[in-house]
């Protein structure tokens, strides 16, 4: 198993500039979680999904923060525009709900926008 | 409802000592709780979990958590500190809902 995916592993961008950070999770697994993390903050839960569909997106910071995941292998979160104290790292993370099942993290995607 | 609380944000321990990061949690019911680590420039990587079995939960490199239900305790140890577990640690309950709240993590030093 390849565990969960993302890319890019790093991203350097503009101010300004349209970002699009990209997750593939474990095949099987129905629940998705973006996450971000920063000294200041710690780690954010952003939002999951259930089967495909948002269950809360309470996290999100602001309207230029979007997630969809369109099928059960892929999603994407995307920041326009972007602002500086967007640089962070996001991480995805896939699991099975029900019982206890634990999370699986990506090696995350490193944002710097300047 | 759910919460997390790391006691410790750093733990310092000499190289073959005993590491102790602590944990402990409020929940309304029976809880999932599970540590990961973090280590430098690194993903999350579970260590272990507790699913209402063993109260006494082993995990990899040698970690073990226990827990303990009248005190909502949840505490990491290792018998001896390697130079390789010097990392960050987060303790993480899990509800009904398919939540997960992480606690806001220990650093660990282990000095040679």
């Amino acid at each position: 198993d390849a565990g969960v995916i993302q890319s890019p592993r790093h991203e350097v961008t503009e101010m300004g500039q349209e970002v699009t950070l990209r997750c593939k999770p474990i095949s099987g697994h129905n629940s998705l979680f973006w996450y971000r993390q920063t000294m200041m903050r710690g780690l954010e839960l952003l939002i999951y999904f259930n089967n495909n569909v948002p269950i809360d997106d309470s996290g999100m910071p602001e309207d230029r923060f979007s997630a969809k995941m369109p099928n059960a292998s892929f999603s994407t979160l995307k920041i326009q525009p972007s602002e500086p104290r967007d640089s962070a790292v996001y991480f995805c993370a896939s699991s099975i709900p029900g019982g206890a099942y634990e999370q699986y993290f990506g090696p995350g995607t490193r944002l710097t926008v300047t | 409802a759910q919460s997390v609380t790391q006691l410790d944000s750093h733990v310092s321990v000499s190289e073959g000592t005993p590491v102790l990061l602590r944990c402990n949690y409020s929940s309304s019911y029976s809880p999932s709780l599970f540590w990961y680590v973090q280590h430098p420039n690194k993903g999350l990587q579970l260590l272990l979990k507790y699913t209402s079995a063993a109260t006494l939960v082993k995990g990899i490199n040698g970690f073990e958590a226990e827990f303990k239900k009248s005190e909502t305790s949840f505490h990491l140890t290792k018998p001896s500190a390697h130079m390789s577990d010097a990392a960050e640690y987060f303790c993480v309950v899990r509800n009904t809902g398919n939540q997960f709240y992480f606690g806001t993590g220990t650093s660990l030093t282990v000095i040679p």
